[in-house]
């Protein structure tokens, strides 16, 4: 079974400065996906950012981007120019198309907060 | 234009009773779940439905059953519901053919007193 895991639960921040939120998996499949979710005090669940297990190259999106290493088994997110908005609930997942089972195995989640 | 909605978005309700929780979703998605977060934030998967096809049913009490009339809709009715019930329930869609990315609804926080 997959697993996912995001060892810091909480983690604070100045505003402009870049954090990196830390997320390990564990899978012997070869074909998968890893995503960063984001839960505002809002409640919703918003795609930050995904990755494909069979792309080297790491994906980026506008002042998030990701260092994926497939050996280690590690996908942490990258968050530049901290904004006050980026104060959240930061999700970390793992999902596998094989068996046509494409659930989302989350982390426990980490508390970011962006402080001014 | 919401993508994926739910309602009711909060729901309180006394133990015992039987309710509903309805999902809807205009992308066009071929697959439909349902996630649960406890209070400690966590998420876990509990339903998937590919074209109204059951194909995932993790461990969740037979009180929850999932019904998709079409692609575009999946409820979940809870019967006699417990004090362990309450948490917020998601529901989410994607599409197999396009990008297997999963987009959430709002969520309903279940509170069960």
């Amino acid at each position: 079974a997959q697993t996912v895991t995001q060892s810091q639960p909480e983690m604070s921040v100045q505003e402009a400065e870049t954090v990196t939120l830390s997320c390990t998996y564990d899978t012997s499949e070869s074909n998968y996906y890893l995503f960063w979710y984001k839960q505002p005090p809002s409640r919703q669940m918003i795609l930050v950012i995904r990755q494909e297990a069979y792309k080297q190259q790491n994906a980026t999106e506008n002042r998030f981007s990701v260092n994926f290493q497939k050996a280690a088994k590690s996908f942490s997110l990258k968050i530049s120019d901290s904004q006050l908005g980026d104060t959240a609930m930061y999700f970390c997942a793992f999902m596998s198309p094989s068996g046509g089972s494409e659930k989302l195995v989350f982390g426990k989640g980490m508390k970011l907060t962006v402080n001014p | 234009d919401t993508a994926v909605s739910q309602t009711p978005k909060y729901l309180v309700t006394q133990m015992g009773n039987d309710k509903s929780i309805k999902c809807e979703q205009n992308l066009g998605h071929d697959t439909m779940y349902w996630y649960k977060q406890d209070s400690k934030k966590f998420l876990k998967i509990m339903f998937s439905y590919n074209n109204k096809e059951l194909i995932i049913n993790e461990t969740v009490p037979n009180r929850f059953s999932p019904k998709s009339p079409d692609k575009a809709h999946l409820n979940l009715h809870i019967n006699s519901l417990e004090l362990g019930d309450s948490a917020v329930y998601f529901c989410a869609s994607s599409s197999r053919t396009i990008s297997d990315t999963q987009y959430f609804g709002p969520g309903t926080r279940l509170t069960v007193l």
